[in-house]
């Protein structure tokens, strides 16, 4: 069974930079043929896509977050991480971390998610 | 791009069936049958119920199917339980490897 958990600071002052990272068990990001992306959700809101990557290969953000946001992998530790750069209150959001069928996007594992709070 | 457009809130009582839609355009829903389907209970991850417009994971009931039609996507619940209230989110390939999500339907169960 796939499990993703999401890890990081669950404060960040606005202007920083907000990292999380995302450690992934029962399957390996070495030779994946899935992408691995981010997802959050905004307090009393909707989901948002924020970006995916697929291991080795290519990264594909969201065009609304693209100038201040990377996803990278660290196959050593089986993890990928978020940065999202010059954050603001508006970045306040539970940030999901998650599978995505390669080619049919479309999540079939998530993290339980993380609130980052902004302030 | 902006989200799909889904109802805000919809309600059912138990036993009847209930039918979600999510509108897309023409370069989103109605371009690619890459449609899915997450079910939300409050504090909770979501959890995929349908893919790829109309097909299950395994472990998800029947009662749960999926449908298209143009730029219109479509949940249908029916046999409705008093543990399928929740939030429910359609998403869908959006071109050029992006994806979009509609703005969310709360289901309540009278």
């Amino acid at each position: 069974q796939v499990q993703l958990q999401e890890s990081g600071p669950g404060l960040v002052r606005p202007s920083q930079t907000l990292s999380l990272t995302c450690t992934v068990s029962g399957d390996s990001l070495s030779g994946s043929t899935f992408f691995w992306g981010w997802i959050r959700q905004h307090p009393g809101k909707g989901l948002e896509w924020i970006g995916y990557t697929y291991p080795g290969g290519t990264t594909h953000y969201n065009t609304s977050l693209e100038s201040r946001v990377s996803i990278a992998v660290d196959t050593s530790k089986n993890q990928f991480s978020l940065s999202l750069r010059s954050v603001t209150a508006a970045d306040t959001a539970v940030y999901y971390c998650a599978r995505d069928v390669t080619g049919m996007y479309y999540f079939d594992f998530w993290g339980p998610g993380t609130l980052v709070i902004v302030s | 791009q902006s989200a799909l457009t889904q109802p805000v809130s919809m309600s059912g009582s138990p036993g009847q069936s209930i039918t979600i839609s999510c509108i897309g355009t023409s370069t989103n829903v109605g371009n690619y049958d890459l449609v899915s389907w997450y079910q939300q209970f409050p504090g909770k991850a979501p959890k995929l119920i349908i893919y790829e417009v109309n097909k299950r994971p395994s472990g998800v009931s029947s009662r749960f199917s999926g449908s298209k039609s143009g730029n219109t996507a479509s949940l249908t619940i029916s046999g409705l339980q008093a543990g399928d209230e929740a939030d429910y989110y359609c998403c869908s390939c959006a071109g050029g490897a992006a994806v979009i999500f509609g703005g969310g339907t709360e289901l309540t169960v009278l």
